[in-house]
C-alpha cells in the first residue's frame, strides 16, 4: 500500500513569489487536508478537501488555496509569499470509512522564503 | 476556539516509564489523538481516545478525562528510538480531519 507522498521535498522562494505543492493521498483515502508546521510548533490546519470540494478551513488568508483532483491527489497554492510562510507543509489523508479518522501524513514539503 | 497545552521538553532514561500530559480547552470535542514525530519526518498516529479511560497499545497507553480536559500518553520500557516529539491533538465537531495540535513535547531518551 502506497503512503502519502508529497513533492517537492524542499524548495526556496523569494517574497512575493507563488508556490504550488503537490500531494498524492494514500490509496482508498478520499479526504485530504493540509497543515502548516513552523519550526518548533505543532501542525496548524489550513484546509480540508473531500470529493474535490473544500469543506473546512483554518485561520489562513485567501492567498492560501487548494485543489483536489478526481484521483484524490491535491495541490496547495500560496500566492504573494511572505517570510512567515517559511514552514513545513504537511499533507494528510484519511479514509472516509474509518471509525477513528486518524490522519496519515506525508513527509512534507519544506518551504523557505527569502 | 481550541487551546492545547503540553510540556515543551522531557528527558528520561532507557527502560524507564514516562508520562506526557496534555490539557485542552475546546468549544467542542470529538476525540483526542496522540502522534509521534521524529525529527525531519512525518507525524505518525499513536492513539485515539474519545471516551474517558485508558487505551493500551503495547508499550504505549493513553488516558482521557473529558470533564477535566486532560489526557496523558504513557510510554513504558523506553527505548532510544522513542526520542521524538509527541503531539497532542483534539478534533472538534466541525471537521472530520480537522485537528488542533499542541506545540509538541520533545522527549529525549538517554542511555
Amino acid at each position: 500500500e502506497t503512503g502519502v507522498t508529497q513533492s517537492p521535498t524542499h524548495l526556496i522562494k523569494t517574497r512575493g513569489q507563488q508556490v504550488t505543492l503537490r500531494c498524492s493521498s494514500q490509496s482508498g483515502h478520499n479526504t485530504v487536508s493540509w497543515y502548516q508546521q513552523a519550526l518548533g510548533q505543532g501542525p496548524q490546519f489550513i484546509f480540508q478537501y473531500y470529493r474535490e470540494e473544500e469543506n473546512g478551513r483554518g485561520n489562513f488568508p485567501p492567498r492560501f488555496s487548494g485543489l483536489q483532483f478526481p484521483n484524490y491527489s491535491s495541490e496547495l497554492n500560496v500566492n504573494a509569499l511572505e517570510l512567515d510562510d517559511s514552514a513545513l507543509y504537511l499533507c494528510a489523508s484519511s479514509p472516509g470509512t474509518s471509525k477513528v479518522g486518524e490522519l496519515f501524513f506525508g513527509e512534507g514539503s519544506r518551504l523557505t522564503v527569502l | 476556539g481550541q487551546n492545547i497545552d503540553q510540556p515543551t521538553e522531557m528527558t528520561a532514561t532507557e527502560g524507564a516509564i514516562v508520562q506526557i500530559n496534555c490539557t485542552y480547552q475546546t468549544s467542542g470535542f470529538n476525540g483526542l489523538f496522540w502522534y509521534q514525530q521524529h525529527a525531519g519526518e512525518a507525524p505518525t498516529f499513536l492513539s485515539y481516545n474519545v471516551l474517558d479511560g485508558l487505551e493500551e497499545k503495547g508499550r504505549f497507553s493513553s488516558f482521557l478525562s473529558r470533564s477535566k480536559g486532560y489526557s496523558y500518553l504513557l510510554l513504558k520500557e523506553l527505548q532510544m528510538k522513542d526520542s521524538a516529539s509527541y503531539l497532542c491533538a483534539v478534533r472538534d465537531r466541525t471537521g472530520y480531519s480537522t485537528l488542533t495540535f499542541g506545540k509538541g513535547t520533545m522527549l529525549l531518551v538517554s542511555p
